[in-house]
């Protein structure tokens, strides 16, 4: 049974829209990521957190924003939501004393029509 | 920059053993391998990683050249549940360095 989970699996939105994209764990990690992955390529890193109120900008340039405002949850909101922004978002979490073994949660794909 | 470097794409015979190689030639002394995999769209899944040393778990078998410039992953028996995408990662092991994902290898089993 997964420890890391999102909602909501699938979401359809229309242009202009904001949404938040939810990812709680229940493992007590203190490192949280999200990653971003069209069809087929690669995954790239956009968010990262070390812990409570700790946020970093990763890699892929987003505009999307995270918060961390407890350990377990760490949600990604889009303001206006874009056709480009249509991808599959993947979080994962790691503990600060286990630095390989990164959970990630089945995903959410978005897309925005 | 990429810092390994992976075969796109490779094939192997349901219940023979798959071994993907990845070349690190710039990893640092305090730079691990790491490997993982992703199931069509699921999230990557750890399998296992190495400083130096060979190492073996339930999943696979990492092999690192005494030069640490190459690796191989060995799954010894491979299944059509095997068949993922297989990534390679160099980072430290302690610090703030988050995962980064290159392209991988896409392993194919068949039976």
């Amino acid at each position: 049974e997964a420890d890391i989970y999102q909602t909501p699996r699938y979401l359809v939105i229309g242009t202009g829209k904001k949404i938040t994209l939810e990812c709680s764990q229940t493992m007590g990690h203190d490192k949280m990521y999200w990653y971003q992955q069209d069809p087929g390529m690669e995954l790239h890193l956009i968010h990262y957190s070390y812990g409570v109120n700790s946020t970093e900008k990763g890699d892929l340039s987003s505009e999307s924003t995270v918060s961390r405002i407890r350990t377990e949850h760490f949600p990604l909101t889009l303001e206006s939501a874009r056709p480009s922004h249509t991808s599959q978002y993947l979080c994962a979490s790691s503990a600060a004393a286990k630095n390989y073994g990164y959970t990630f949660g089945s995903g959410t794909r978005l897309t925005v029509v | 920059d990429a810092k390994t470097t992976q075969p796109p794409s490779m094939d192997c015979a349901e219940g023979r053993a798959a071994n993907l190689p990845c070349n690190h030639s710039t990893i640092s002394g305090n730079e691990y391998v790491y490997w993982y995999r992703q199931i069509h769209s699921q999230g990557p899944q750890y399998i296992i990683h190495g400083l130096k040393n060979n190492e073996t778990n339930e999943m696979a078998s990492l092999i690192i050249t005494e030069d640490r410039k190459s690796s191989t992953l060995i799954l010894p028996h491979a299944t059509l549940r095997d068949t993922a995408v297989y990534y390679c990662i160099v980072r430290p092991n302690s610090g703030n360095t988050p995962l980064v994902f290159g392209k991988g290898t896409r392993l194919s089993v068949i039976a």
